[in-house]
């Protein structure tokens, strides 16, 4: 079946750095769009990037762009999202998830990140 | 940018009645294919989000019948027929015609 799997979160300093990765099996990678979304503590669904199956584009929400990057190794059916100079607003848990028809029809368990001093 | 609205943003319903939320977008979410991309999600106490209906009215498989979605241009509703003890949750609407963007969230709660 369609799975993904988040792993990386953890603490980090602000303007310091850290990286997502998000796992896939049970579909053609390559075929499939992949986003971020995060939520933080006690909050709603915030979009934050997406990249097409082929790697070759990819989009931020204004609050992450410069800062944030996301990637993709479709050789290890594996996404990334790589955090740079993350502040304190920036702590949630950041989801991965399988675009289909503009939706997002698999969604990961998510992994949280706090970034604290 | 699209700004998404849900009304209202807690919902308390009896087991066996009606629910009904409304997701409004600031511009038309109807795409040069035809195609109106509008889909709605529901987070369960402790999970991940989970689809459950695209593209305003497209039922995701496995998903009870009980949910219906409608709408067009810019004014949506999720309608859950018979609300049951296991439709707890946030229901989020998101658009998908320019990048991405959910709305608040509407938490419902049973009487």
């Amino acid at each position: 079946q369609v799975q993904l799997v988040e792993s990386g979160g953890g603490v980090v300093q602000p303007g310091g750095s850290l990286t997502l990765s998000c796992a896939a099996s049970g579909f053609t990678f390559s075929d499939s769009g992949i986003h971020w979304v995060r939520q933080a503590p006690g909050k709603g669904l915030e979009w934050v990037a997406l990249i097409w199956g082929d790697g070759s584009s990819d989009f931020y929400a204004d609050s992450v762009k410069g800062r944030f990057t996301i990637s993709r190794d479709n050789s290890k059916n594996t996404l990334y999202l790589q955090m740079s100079s993350p502040r304190e607003e920036d702590t949630a848990v950041y989801y991965c998830a399988k675009d289909s028809n503009r939706a997002l029809d698999c969604w990961g368990q998510g992994t949280l990140v706090t970034v604290s001093s | 940018d699209v700004v998404m609205t849900q009304t209202p943003l807690s919902l308390s319903v009896t087991p066996g009645q009606p629910a009904s939320i409304s997701c409004k977008s600031s511009q038309r979410l109807l795409h040069s294919n035809g195609k109106t991309y509008l889909s709605w999600y529901v987070q369960k106490p402790g999970q991940s989000p989970q689809l459950l209906i695209y593209e305003v009215s497209s039922r995701l498989s496995g998903v009870s019948e009980r949910f219906s979605g409608s709408g067009s241009g810019t004014d949506f509703t999720l309608k859950i027929s018979r609300v049951e003890a296991e439709d707890v949750g946030v229901y989020y609407c998101m658009q998908g015609i320019q990048l991405r963007t959910f709305g608040q969230g509407t938490k419902v709660e049973i009487k």
